[in-house]
């Protein structure tokens, strides 16, 4: 059974520093992995999504790689900023047992930058 | 992309009563999830919606006390049946992008239940 989870649980850094969010999986046999952004009393928001055959995408301060044999990925935010703070999820779609279209989410990180 | 919207917003039921969601997509959509998310935790799959076919459900969620209907392709209900308080949670619509499989999720229902 496919388990994503994520660490830190809870973050809080001054504005402008760069940061590091991770994911680990338990089951590699995924199709693609997403990272989210949600903000409080709303919905999901795509950031970055990787292909099993892709390492790594990139959108502006963004950056999210993907080690699918070893079942990591990281977020990568530059610079951060304060409208940054939100909880950002990931989340893998596929699995030995979860078929291709079901997506398993993780725990979530819940980011604080201080202005 | 597609645009998604649910209504109610948020609801404040009674113990025993029946809650129907309904999400709005602004394209036509083969396949539409709906989402669980209680209070402090992540997402969770209730059921799978195709249109013209019945909602497979994951484990743990079954169909009489969520009940799915799909009668087109942009729209779905969602009814959270004989609430209690532990069905308090946020309730999310998402569809697939088909080509570039990005995940779009619409704004979620707040329940609350009494």
């Amino acid at each position: 059974k496919q388990e994503v989870t994520q660490i830190p649980a809870a973050l809080s850094v001054p504005e402008g520093e760069n940061l590091v969010l991770n994911c680990s999986f338990t089951d590699s046999a995924i199709y693609n992995l997403q990272w989210f952004r949600q903000d409080p009393g709303k919905g999901l928001t795509s950031l970055l999504l990787i292909q099993s055959s892709q390492r790594e995408q990139t959108s502006g301060r963004l950056n999210a790689s993907l080690d699918k044999s070893s079942g990591r990925s990281t977020l990568y935010i530059a610079a951060s900023q304060p409208g940054d703070s939100a909880t950002y999820l990931c989340a893998v779609r596929g699995g030995t047992t979860s078929g291709t279209y079901k997506y398993i989410f993780g725990t979530g990180t819940r980011l604080k930058v201080l202005a | 992309s597609a645009v998604i919207s649910q209504k109610p917003s948020r609801d404040i039921c009674q113990r025993g009563t029946s809650l129907t969601i309904q999400c709005q997509v602004d394209s036509q959509v083969t396949m539409m999830f709906w989402y669980r998310q209680q209070p402090g935790q992540s997402l969770t799959l209730i059921a799978t919606a195709n249109q013209g076919s019945e909602a497979t459900y994951e484990s743990g969620f079954v169909i009489d006390k969520f009940p799915i209907s799909r009668p087109n392709l942009t729209f779905s209900t969602l009814t959270v049946s004989n609430m209690s308080p532990e069905d308090s949670s946020i309730y999310l619509c998402s569809v697939g992008d088909g080509k570039a499989e990005t995940q779009y999720f619409g704004p979620g229902t707040r329940l609350l239940v009494l």
